[in-house]
This record gives structure tokens, sequence and C-alpha cells, in this order.
């Protein structure tokens, strides 16, 4: 069974803090994703990765940076977070080049206040 | 650029009874990937059936089945027997043969009414 967590489950930080979501997988995929979930707007990619040390800019990349210096981690990282990052987060991962499922993780959910 | 619409938000269904959320997309790629995805209720986003553009015969996993119209970007997801555990968010999702990138919708909430 593929395996997908995340760090915590809820986070509360304030404004201007660095904020790290952690996440790992333990399936060995090669392709791993951050996004966020707002209601009404559905997901929106912030970040993907297909390899290690490697990153593309999703569709709302603003904010946000990320880090894959293993092959099962990959972190998103808030700068300096506001509160328009209030949000939930969720993290998936994939196996290669192929039109494999993407397997989530449980979400991690931020408020920023 | 590829886009997903779920136009109706949010839909309410009898225990037992069929339900048919629609889904409809837009892209000018020949070779791609359809999802729908079911997120229930502060639990993780799991999937729930997929289609290959390629293949005209619809998909179909247990009570789940898709009507997938090609020439007109359309893939509903139809729920036969309806359980109170279908309660959830569906979202419907698409790549491209090209990349693992998933563009989904917005979201539908069906609630199963017991």
């Amino acid at each position: 069974d593929v395996k997908v967590t995340q760090s915590s489950r809820y986070l509360v930080k304030r404004t201007g803090e660095k904020v790290f979501l952690e996440c790992v997988q333990d399936m060995d995929h090669e392709n791993m994703f951050w996004y966020r979930q707002d209601p009404g707007l559905g997901l929106r990619l912030i970040y993907f990765s297909y390899d290690v040390k490697m990153k593309e800019k999703g569709d709302i990349p603003e904010g946000y940076s990320v880090s894959r210096e293993k092959k099962e981690r990959f972190s998103l990282i808030l700068e300096s977070a506001s509160t328009n990052q209030t949000s939930m987060y969720l993290c998936a991962s994939s196996p290669g080049w192929s039109y494999n499922e993407q397997f989530f993780g449980p979400g991690t959910r931020l408020t920023v206040l | 650029a590829q886009t997903v619409t779920q136009s109706q938000p949010e839909m309410s269904v009898q225990e037992a009874e069929t339900v048919t959320l629609s889904c409809t997309y837009d892209t000018s790629e020949n070779n791609y990937y359809l999802f729908w995805y079911k997120q229930p209720p502060s639990r993780q986003m799991i999937l729930v059936i997929r289609q290959e553009a390629y293949k005209q015969q619809n998909a179909t996993e247990n009570r789940f089945s898709v009507n997938f119209q090609k020439a007109a970007k359309s893939f509903s997801l139809k729920i036969s027997d309806s359980q109170l555990g279908d309660t959830a968010m569906y979202f419907c999702a698409f790549r491209t043969g090209a990349n693992s990138k998933l563009t989904f919708g917005k979201g539908i909430t069906l609630s199963v009414r017991p």
C-alpha cells in the first residue's frame, strides 16, 4: 500500500513566520506535488517535482518555495506566512512518466493568524 | 491551457438510488486521461475511477461507472445503489499524456441521505 504522510494535521502560525510543511512517501515515486485546497476553488497546484533537486512551478507558486533533497521527501516552505495562506495543503506522489494515479496525503490544515 | 468544469457545487441523493455527477473539460490534446477522486469528510483523497481518452469503452468499478463522451468533452460519474459511505466531495481531474500534472475541477459535495 502506498503511503503518503504529512508532518502535521493541523498547524497554527503567526503572520511573518517561516513555515515548513513536510511530506514523505514510501513507494519510491519520482513525482511529488503540493496543492492547496480552498472552498469553491478546488485543488490548485503550487509546485511539483519530477526528481530529486528538481522543481517546477505550478499554477500558484507566489509566496511559496519547495525543497526535494531526497526522493521520498518533498517540503513546502512559506518564507513569510500571510493570512491569505490559511488553507488546506495536500501533498501527493505518483510513479514516473505514466498515467498512474496520484496518491494523496491526509492534508495539513494551516491557519495563519 | 486545460480546464475542468464541475458546474454543480452540491448534490443530494437518497440511499440506494443512482446519482450522476457531471464534468466537462477543455483541451486541444488528443492523448489524455481523466479521473474521478473522492474526498470523504476529514479523510484522505482517493481515486474512484479513471479513463484513458483513446479507449472508447466506458470505465466501470463496481458501483461506479463513467459516461465518457469524447466529442462533447464530457466525463460524468454515475454512482449506482448509493451508500452512506459515498458521502464525500468528488473531484474530476484531467492530465495529458505528456506529463503527470493533474488539473482539477472545483469539486462537488455529494450527500447521501438515509
